[in-house]
């Protein structure tokens, strides 16, 4: 079985440009969940998608978004990015109720 | 905010020795589940218990929990240097129905020394 995939690996931006960081879910899990991995702060809940709708963030400001694909796939939009948004950003997926399982994640560095 | 909170924050061990970590956390939860992260990769899964269960057990790994002391610990026997990464305490809270985001601790950093 497939695990959780996320691309890019490594992405590099400026301050003020737009992020798009895509994660492909283990087949049949339906909800995907983002989480931020940054230096100091560990890691934090960002957005929890199930069945296409958003169900739940965490304390995040809204220029960070994403969305649910039909085929349960997701993206993680972040905008106007600031020098604090380097961070390690890990999916998960899951069954509902079930353990999430995690990818390897996308490392974002801004310049 | 991190909920949980664990306990060394590093640990250094010999090969084949047991290993324990601590979490605490604050309010009230749903599940408690422990997960390994290797060096900047993706976490992985290593055992749920829910609010309602004292231990389980998997492999060599034995995870208590003390719900009436809000903390959890995580004892891994007969170590060896794969083990060597960091453990993370992870809650889910109720008003998911366990669904929900989970709330990290921030780690114990584990070396296995050969």
């Amino acid at each position: 079985e497939a695990g959780v995939t996320q691309s890019p690996t490594h992405l590099i931006k400026t301050r003020g440009q737009q992020a798009t960081l895509r994660c492909s879910p283990i087949s049949g899990h339906t909800s995907v969940y983002w989480y931020q991995q940054a230096l100091g702060l560990g890691l934090q809940f960002l957005l929890w998608y199930d069945e296409g709708e958003e169900r739940n963030r965490g304390n995040f400001p809204p220029r960070f978004s994403g969305r649910q694909f039909p085929n349960y796939s997701s993206e993680l939009n972040v905008n106007a990015l600031e020098l604090e948004d380097s961070a390690l950003y890990l999916c998960a997926s899951s069954l509902l109720l079930q353990p999430q399982h995690f990818g390897d994640g996308t490392r974002l560095s801004i310049l | 905010s991190q909920q949980g909170e664990e306990d060394p924050q590093a640990l250094s061990i010999q090969e084949g020795e047991n290993a324990t970590m601590n979490c605490s956390y604050k309010t009230s939860i749903n599940n408690l589940q422990w997960y390994r992260q290797n060096s900047g990769r993706g976490l992985v899964h290593l055992i749920l218990i829910r609010s309602n269960e004292r231990e389980k057990h998997s492999g060599r790994l034995r995870v208590t929990l003390d719900t009436s002391k809000k903390s959890s610990s995580l004892l891994i026997t007969a170590s060896r240097a794969a083990d060597t990464a960091s453990y993370f305490c992870a809650t889910a809270m109720p008003t998911g129905g366990g669904a929900d985001g989970l709330t990290f601790g921030k780690g114990t950093h584990l070396i296995i020394q050969p």
